[in-house]
């Protein structure tokens, strides 16, 4: 029973490029949050979203950042012309309800050079 | 909004002393309250939660305890171990909410 996969682990974007982040949540697991964690600081709400809804977006910065979770296939959290400020770990977490058993994924860490 | 405060921002202790650390929330509406270990360069880890209708859960050496009147939870390691060295953060998360709040985290580090 694989856990949440996140992918890519890594990944460097010059300032102006598009960045991908993809989730896959656990099996069984219908909830998708995405939170940011910048370094030495805590975790940030940023999106929550079950298949194809997006139940709530009050962390998600107004500009440049999107965020999907399609029928079929993972959860992309979208970043538009990237700024060196977007330079963070993402992790994606998934719940079987939405209010108990999150379960987080190792992250993906965005170096914008 | 719900906001989760956690204090101390880092534990130093000796291997086999306890451990504690404190976390108070603001909406009595919370009912979920789950902490988390991170280690380096890795993912937080679900090590133990609490739900409102209890008041204290214990797993081997961790144990939480939730005062829902005063709307403080704590997480308690005993006879620590220089594995146990850690970024532990709290988070709380209310009925109707759907997102866990997180604490701003605390740095344990247990010395040999």
């Amino acid at each position: 029973n694989a856990g949440v996969m996140q992918n890519p682990r890594h990944l460097v974007r010059r300032r102006g490029q598009e960045a991908r982040l993809r989730c896959s949540p656990m099996k069984g697991h219908s909830h998708v949050y995405w939170y940011r964690q910048l370094p030495e600081e805590g975790l940030k709400f940023m999106v929550y979203l079950q298949k194809e809804n997006i139940i709530d977006e009050s962390g998600m910065p107004k500009e440049r950042f999107s965020a999907e979770f399609p029928k079929e296939g993972p959860s992309i959290l979208r970043i538009q012309q990237v700024v060196r400020g977007d330079s963070a770990a993402y992790f994606c977490a998934s719940s079987p309800q939405g209010n108990y058993g999150y379960t987080f994924g190792s992250g993906t860490r965005l170096t914008v050079v | 909004g719900e906001n989760v405060e956690q204090h101390p921002s880092t534990l130093s202790v000796q291997e086999g002393d306890s451990a504690v650390i404190k976390c108070t929330y603001s909406d009595s509406a919370s009912n979920y309250f789950p902490w988390y270990k991170q280690e380096l360069g890795k993912g937080p880890q679900l090590i133990i939660d609490i739900r409102s209708n209890v008041g204290e859960k214990k797993d081997q050496r961790i144990a939480v305890t939730l005062n829902k009147t005063a709307k403080h939870f704590s997480l308690h390691i005993t006879e620590t171990q220089p594995e146990d060295s850690a970024v532990y953060f709290c988070a709380a998360v209310m009925e109707y909410g759907n997102k866990l709040v997180f604490g701003a985290g605390t740095i344990l580090r247990v010395k040999s």
